[in-house]
């Protein structure tokens, strides 16, 4: 759900589950996303890409949809493990432009 | 190949000191970012360089300084620090290729100003 102050949302998920993390981005002239994730204590790290030609694109247990209608874009994580446990931010690029745009980021939490 | 390092991991500081946060790269990318982040909130972009002897401001570049006077190094520097600096801060590199666009981070450096 929504956040307030300085909580990050947060998703709670079970293992095995599967999860679905979203993101709105502002930019119509975005032209390349990115998925982070980021381990507490650690910095980002690239999970998956995607570009403004494709709706959907997999890797190994992940998925980004790409929705440039309503400008969303979602990961989806299949078959949830506790190594997931991790917060996840989306980026958009715009070419010709040196500063990529970040979300604030979701919590996924996974329960064993 | 260590990809993106940053010096120290660790600081603490008083009001009104100074210090120097050190990126090093060995991947050769021509752009570099300092960014801060805060509990609870995304990453802000302080300063970055789009090449050697280059910098330009980000998002919330004031109490901050930087320099890149070698390609393969990003230097941040506060002159004068102050408690709401107190954050962790990130170094990324950026590789900008046919198939990608993609950021390199650093394990981050954490500060805080007493």
């Amino acid at each position: 759900g929504e956040s307030v102050g300085l909580h990050l949302p947060t998703l709670s998920v079970q293992e095995g589950d599967n999860s679905i993390i979203n993101c709105a981005y502002s930019n119509s002239a975005s032209d390349y996303f990115i998925w982070y994730k980021q381990e507490s204590g650690k910095g980002p790290q690239f999970i998956i890409d995607i570009r403004s030609n494709m709706d959907k694109r997999q890797g190994q247990r992940v998925t980004v949809l790409l929705n440039k209608t309503v400008k969303h874009l979602s990961l989806q994580i299949a078959a949830t493990q506790p190594g997931d446990s991790a917060v996840y931010f989306c980026a958009e690029n715009r070419g010709g432009s040196y500063i990529p745009t970040f979300g604030r980021g979701t919590s996924l939490i996974v329960h064993p | 190949n260590a990809g993106v390092t940053q010096t120290p991991k660790f600081r603490v500081l008083k009001t009104g000191q100074s210090m120097t946060l050190l990126c090093a790269q060995d991947m050769n990318h021509e752009y570099m970012y300092w960014y801060r982040q805060d509990p609870g909130m995304g990453l802000r972009l302080i300063h970055y360089s789009v090449g050697e002897g280059t910098t330009a401001k980000g998002e919330v570049p004031d109490g901050y300084n930087v320099s890149r006077l070698k390609k393969q190094n990003f230097l941040l520097g506060l002159e004068s620090a102050a408690p709401s600096q107190t954050s962790v801060y990130f170094c990324a590199t950026r590789w900008r290729g046919r198939a990608s666009d993609t950021q390199y981070f650093g394990p981050g450096t954490r500060l805080t100003v007493l």
